[in-house]
């Protein structure tokens, strides 16, 4: 099956520094990817969609400047965390979708990475 | 608009006995409805979804039941067991806007 993997699991860093996510389709590939964020006991909540070759698309309310997100090919998508702050938080969790054609509107989600800003 | 109620908030059944869980919708752009499981620090895992052109799926011991009129749909879940405890969400998306709406989650215990 299709298998998207998120480097780190685990972040922990000072106030003020940045932090990069990886998010990868190992065995597909993915021209949209999107990140969500979760806070403990509650739901994803969509950060931002990212399609290959393009700037990604934000949902409102999320801060562009401070959630870089960069496809630069059809399986790696990156999510940095810039002047990262204790209410940043969270577990963040990418999605890459199949190649329109392939069924390609199922979503398989990464493992996720726990950020914690001390 | 974008909306997805989902109901339960908590549900605690037997070893065995049948799980169900809720969700409804507003936006009638809505065509693709998947289900994914969660385990506490893991991502969602895809378990079953439902296109509004038929109103049952089942795979194995999962069913969805969708209900367009009513903009509803559930999962059931056969047999539970200790296994299935996890949280579940129920989502949405179309085909437009591709990216998923999730339901606020449902968490399930499975007693032995």
């Amino acid at each position: 099956g299709a298998v998207v993997s998120q480097h780190p699991s685990w972040v922990i860093c000072k106030s003020g520094t940045s932090v990069k996510i990886e998010c990868r389709s190992l065995d597909f590939q993915a021209t949209t990817m999107f990140w969500y964020r979760q806070f403990p006991k509650q739901s994803l909540m969509l950060m931002a969609t990212s399609n290959e070759g393009s700037k990604a698309t934000y949902e409102q309310g999320v801060e562009k400047d401070k959630f870089l997100i960069n496809h630069a090919s059809l399986t790696l998508s990156t999510l940095t965390v810039t002047s990262a702050h204790p209410e940043d938080s969270s577990f963040y969790i990418c999605s890459a979708r199949d190649l329109p054609g392939l069924g390609g509107e199922t979503q398989y989600f990464g493992p996720g990475t726990r950020l914690l800003v001390l | 608009q974008q909306q997805v109620k989902q109901s339960p908030q908590s549900l605690i059944v037997q070893k065995g006995g049948i799980s169900i869980i809720n969700c409804a919708y507003e936006n009638t752009a809505f065509d693709y409805f998947p289900w994914y499981q969660q385990f506490p620090g893991k991502g969602p895992a895809l378990l079953i979804a439902i296109r509004p052109d038929v109103s049952e799926k089942k795979e194995g011991r999962f069913t969805i039941s969708f209900n367009k009129s009513a903009k509803q749909f559930s999962l059931h879940i056969m047999d539970s067991q200790p296994g299935d405890s996890a949280t579940y969400f129920c989502a949405a998306s179309d085909t437009g806007r591709r990216a998923l709406t999730f339901g606020s989650g449902t968490r399930l215990q499975v007693q032995p």
